[in-house]
């Protein structure tokens, strides 16, 4: 079975300070990998997604970069935080040929 | 404009009635998902409907692609019905994307 592991669960960070946010698949070779973000009281947007490794597409830019550096492995990040980068954010995957999408338990950032 | 519309935004109910919830799209679709929003912000997976009905307990998805619809029905609700649900609409144009509705927001009343 698959298992897809999400990590910090939660961070307080001061703005401008850097951040990276991982998420792992197991169970599943050469997955397509999403991130998605949700602003409190927002809708869930995709930000990036990656169909291999070391090629990732930005679909919303928010000043957050995102890196594929195993097939497993799809990591979020900025060197600088700002206020709006708050809110909660999904990994995701699905299948080459699938279309059912399976989410992470997520992680909750809060900038200060 | 937008390409899915969840309605309502928010539904009150007295626990033993049924909810009707639906999702409306611009665009053909490639998929369907349901999910439940967890106060905390993770999401429960109820349903992968990308046409036709599908049962679960006292959930039913029903996706009808020509009329560009997706409902969700929620038979004898229950207090822990509560909470927030999304659709999701999955698209292939260019890349694949799934693409969210802004949630019904569900209260069940003892």
């Amino acid at each position: 079975a698959q298992t897809i592991h999400q990590w910090p669960v939660a961070e307080i960070k001061a703005v401008g300070s850097p951040l990276s946010l991982g998420c792992t698949i197991k169970g599943k070779s050469s997955p397509n990998l999403y991130w998605y973000w949700q602003a409190t009281g927002g809708t869930l947007q995709q930000l990036f997604y990656s169909i291999t490794v070391g090629q990732v597409e930005s679909v919303v830019q928010l000043n957050l970069s995102a890196s594929r550096p195993k097939d497993d492995q799809f990591i979020l990040s900025t060197e600088k935080l700002l206020l709006s980068h708050s809110g909660f954010y999904l990994c995701a995957w699905r299948g080459q040929s699938n279309t059912e999408v399976f989410f992470g338990k997520g992680t909750r950032l809060t900038v200060v | 404009g937008q390409q899915v519309q969840q309605s309502p935004a928010s539904l009150v109910l007295q626990e033993g009635e049924n909810a009707e919830l639906q999702c409306n799209f611009s665009t053909s679709l490639n998929s369907m998902q349901w999910f439940y929003q967890r106060p905390g912000g993770s999401l429960v997976s109820l349903f992968y409907n990308p046409s036709g009905t599908k049962h679960s307990g006292r959930l039913t998805s029903t996706t009808v692609i020509k009329e560009r619809r997706s409902s969700l029905h929620i038979s004898s609700s229950q207090t822990t019905d509560s909470g927030t649900y999304l659709c999701a609409l999955g698209l292939s144009s260019g890349s694949w994307q799934l693409i969210f509705g802004s949630g019904t927001q569900l209260t069940v009343m003892p």
